[in-house]
């Protein structure tokens, strides 16, 4: 069975810190993963994709490492609205995508 | 651009009863996704459609639950009869054919069987 892991946190950490987290997966043919974000109560919204090494947007950067099959979220200068629970997934499917149940992040004042 | 649509978004029901939930995709996406979402499970697979056809219903957890997509715009999941451990949240998702693979969710149904 391919599964992703999560690690489910949650992390808590101040305004301004840097967070990261890792996910696993275990189908080494994936070829493409994703970072999404939930919000308590929403639907999980895309916030990254990742297809070869990485990927940078702004305050957040994803990397993936094929050799150990993991991939990660680096969340720069942590904001208060950061605070959901970010779920990561592969397309270890055919058209489909496998999701880990998520890590948990709490940013304080 | 409207994004995915399902409806209700909350439905209170009693075991026994029919509970009928609702999705529209993005319009040009030929992909369409069920997911069930519970604490203890994370976000399930539960089937998916591609051009309206039925692609793999393995999630699918048993008998009682049915889905039909009629046309590239409407899709539907049904459970008969509803149980307590049916309750949930259920999301509706749709991607484009050859892409990328992204997903764009629904606000999803959050189901309670009593």
């Amino acid at each position: 069975r391919k599964e992703v892991e999560q690690d489910p946190g949650p992390f808590n950490v101040p305004e301004g810190a840097t967070v990261a987290f890792n996910c696993t997966y275990s189908n080494s043919a994936s070829q493409s993963f994703f970072w999404y974000r939930q919000d308590c109560r929403k639907e999980p919204k895309l916030l990254m994709s990742v297809y070869s090494s990485g990927n940078e947007d702004g305050r957040f950067t994803a990397q993936l490492n094929r050799a150990s099959q993991y991939i990660s979220l680096l969340i720069r200068d942590s904001k208060l609205s950061d605070s959901a629970t970010y779920l990561c997934a592969d397309s270890s499917g055919y058209s489909t995508l496998t999701f880990g149940k998520g890590t948990m992040l709490l940013v304080s004042p | 651009d409207a994004g995915v649509i399902q409806s209700p978004r909350h439905e209170v029901t009693e075991m026994g009863q029919e509970v009928t939930l609702r999705c529209k995709p993005i319009s040009g996406h030929d992909y369409l996704f069920w997911y069930r979402q519970t604490m203890m499970r994370g976000l399930e697979l539960l089937i998916y459609f591609n051009n309206n056809v039925p692609i793999d219903d393995s999630g699918m957890p048993e008998d009682r639950f049915s889905a039909k997509m009629p046309n590239a715009s409407f899709s539907t999941l049904k459970i008969q009869p509803s149980e307590p451990r049916d309750s949930a949240v259920y999301f509706c998702a749709s991607s484009l054919v050859g892409g990328p693979y992204e997903q764009y969710f629904g606000p999803g149904t959050r189901l309670t069987v009593t």
